[in-house]
């Protein structure tokens, strides 16, 4: 199983810094199979980037996606209030998919 | 527009069974592999099972291997999990899920006595 490992747990900055978000694989992750997904409380998750770097539909280019490996990062840009959620990286290509523990990005 | 929607949770007694449906639109459902994920209450996101484009892959994690069963019908664009032997630990909300295009909102199966 390929366990992914985000750090770190919690991310507290304020509007207008820029927030890394690393994801850690446990074994190389082929790039076309590593998403990540934003999930607020009481909402359902919503798809951000997929293949590593392609931005979903409607989600804004603050949010951007790389990395290759074993080695994975969000990168969120000018951050904004409604930026505070859970993100959580995702590898869907070795069974079972896995899931990170997902890292809480707090907006002061 | 991309729609996924879940139906079919309900609270259901331990060992007992039920089926989640997801219905989806707006999109060419054939083409896509589909996974179902669930948060358990206070819990992270974890995934359950996922089916190819045409129904014939499956994988399961460990955790529901033997009880549930994944499945598609192409021709009315749904996705099903039969749950079988439900446990209090598979409370939670389920979600389906296409990597590439989007979530639904979810559905919640509550076990309990």
């Amino acid at each position: 199983e390929v366990v992914l490992t985000q750090s770190p747990g919690t991310l507290s900055l304020s509007p207008g810094e820029r927030a890394t978000l690393s994801c850690r694989a446990s074994q190389s992750v082929n790039s076309n199979h590593l998403a990540w997904h934003q999930h607020k409380p009481g909402q359902a998750p919503r798809v951000l980037i997929y293949g590593t770097s392609s931005r979903a539909t409607g989600v804004p280019d603050r949010f951007s996606g790389s990395g290759s490996g074993t080695d994975f990062t969000l990168t969120i840009s000018r951050l904004e209030p409604e930026d505070s959620a859970v993100y959580y990286c995702q590898q869907d290509v070795n069974a079972p998919n896995t899931f990170g523990q997902g890292t809480k990005l707090e907006i002061k | 527009e991309v729609q996924l929607v879940e139906s079919g949770g309900d609270l259901v007694q331990p060992g007992g069974s039920l089926r989640l449906s997801c219905g989806a639109s707006g999109f060419r459902f054939s083409n896509y592999w589909i996974h179902w994920v669930r948060q358990a209450p206070g819990q992270g996101l974890v995934w359950v099972s996922h089916i190819n484009g045409d129904g014939t892959r499956t994988s399961y994690a460990d955790s529901v291997k033997g009880r549930f069963t994944i499945s598609r019908d192409n021709a009315k664009n749904t996705l099903y999990l039969q749950m079988n032997s439900l446990r209090a630990e598979d409370t939670a909300v389920y979600y389906c899920l296409i990597t590439n295009l989007g979530w639904g909102q979810g559905t919640r199966v509550t076990v309990s006595s």
